[in-house]
């Protein structure tokens, strides 16, 4: 099936940890992109990633680190981790400009 | 901020009634975008609609755009039970990233 697979689906880790999601597209799109959405459905973008730019959101921390092999994988490192990073995250991944994307089934991680 | 805002945040119609979700949306945009997400899963893109379009349909869904108010509006005619997931439009930013930004989301709630 041609699609957007992360894991894990889920995720209880203790704060202070450090933690990994992984993302691959087999959809041979260029750009990938990590969304987080929280308790209220918001959905925000993190970081965008072509293999010519990363694009990050200022507002995202720095405990929070893309991490490339290749193009078809995207994926999102963080550390020390905190309370505040409960949340469910989403991979995308998107053909350029004026395309839709196409989601992940996102990883609901919770910081104990 | 670019984010985009749905109203109402939540609608709850009968089935076989249509249902009509509403975006604002603050900047300048090359195209504008709606997704579904069911409960617990990923986003699914239904349309695109680009900046020099008004009105554009796709199945049961009718999608309009006025750029001079900044705002969309999405039309789900003879609504289904399973139409009943979140919706949200999604806005680019006219900076050449293909990067989405979206909206508070809708909660749709089809009754049988």
């Amino acid at each position: 099936d041609t699609a957007v697979s992360q894991t894990p689906k889920y995720l209880v880790t203790q704060m202070g940890n450090d933690k990994s999601i992984k993302c691959e597209q087999n959809l041979g799109h260029d750009t990938m992109y990590w969304y987080k959405q929280d308790s209220k459905k918001f959905l925000k973008i993190m970081f965008s990633y072509n293999n010519k730019e990363l694009i990050i959101n200022e507002t995202v921390p720095n405990r929070f680190s893309p991490k490339s092999p290749d193009k078809a994988h995207l994926n999102l490192h963080i550390n020390s981790l905190e309370l505040g990073d409960s949340a469910v995250y989403f991979c995308a991944s998107s053909q350029g400009q004026g395309r839709g994307y196409t989601f992940g089934s996102g990883t609901r991680l919770t910081v104990v | 901020s670019q984010q985009g805002e749905e109203d109402p945040q939540a609608l709850s119609i009968q089935e076989g009634e249509n249902a009509t979700m509403n975006c604002s949306y603050k900047t300048s945009i090359n195209n504008l975008q709606w997704y579904r997400q069911n409960s617990g899963r990923g986003l699914v893109h239904l349309i695109l609609i680009r900046s020099n379009e008004r009105e554009k349909h796709s199945g049961r869904l009718r999608v309009t755009l006025d750029t001079s108010k900044k705002s969309s509006s999405l039309l789900i005619t003879a609504s289904r039970a399973a139409d009943t997931a979140s919706y949200f439009c999604a806005t680019d930013a006219r900076t050449g990233a293909n990067n989405l930004f979206f909206g508070t989301g809708t909660r749709l709630t089809v009754i049988p």
